[in-house]
């Protein structure tokens, strides 16, 4: 989508390995978020941003890191991947405030973790 | 806690007949309502909300939603399917302490030719 990208697209990890996902955003809001996609879970909050270096956990935050320093940019990090994070993790920015309120998910990265 | 039930895994529907994908909720106060669409390998494309005024929402493709308040519903209609509906929506509702958007586990609709 226009104004959200994400990177890599596609990344296969081995166990064990640190993992990074970027998400960048050309919006300026304030709000951003990561989910991960599971067949049955529907999205899972991992961990969201409100701001520069504001962070906070989601409902399935554990095994995972986020880091805000820009506007921006916001990254999440598998500290130490396992096979259960074999996911699709989706990124995401919210238009609070704005009379165009909503909520606008990046392409998403399928990682397989082996 | 927010939550939302989407209580068909699947929905099957011939071209050309209305659809109905069901979506309930659970908030404290108003709630903000959203419908999305996922086609395979894709991301998930806005389809509709509801945040206040005229309780049926007109989105995307043809599709709206009705939001009743006394059922907690906010079923997601079309009144002539495509083949091209075929695709997984998720029905989501905000939480509004922390923006963050609650989904729920998803509906495949599939339309046959």
């Amino acid at each position: 989508d226009a104004g959200i990208t994400q990177s890599p697209r596609h990344k296969v990890t081995e166990t064990g390995t640190p993992v990074t996902l970027r998400c960048h955003q050309t919006e300026n809001h304030r709000y951003m978020y990561w989910y991960r996609q599971d067949p049955g879970h529907g999205l899972r909050l991992i961990h969201y941003s409100y701001g520069v270096k504001d962070t906070d956990k989601g409902e399935v935050s554990d095994g995972y890191s986020v880091s805000r320093s820009k506007t921006e940019d916001f990254l999440l990090t598998l500290e130490s991947a396992t096979s259960s994070q074999t996911s699709v993790y989706f990124c995401a920015i919210s238009a609070t405030g704005s009379p165009n309120y909503g909520y606008t998910f990046g392409s998403g990265t399928r990682l397989t973790v082996v | 806690a927010q939550s939302v039930a989407q209580p068909e895994d699947q929905v099957n529907v011939a071209e050309g007949n209305p659809l109905t994908v069901k979506c309930t909720y659970s908030v404290s106060g108003n709630p903000y309502l959203f419908w999305y669409v996922q086609y395979p390998n894709r991301g998930l494309q806005f389809l509709l909300k509801y945040i206040t005024g005229d309780n049926l929402v007109k989105g995307s493709y043809g599709f709206e939603a009705e939001f009743n308040k006394s059922q907690t519903s906010f079923h997601l209609k079309k009144p002539s399917a495509l083949v091209s509906d075929s695709a997984l929506y998720f029905c989501a509702v905000r939480d509004k302490d922390t923006d963050k958007l609650i989904f729920g586990t998803g509906t495949r609709l599939q339309v046959f030719p």
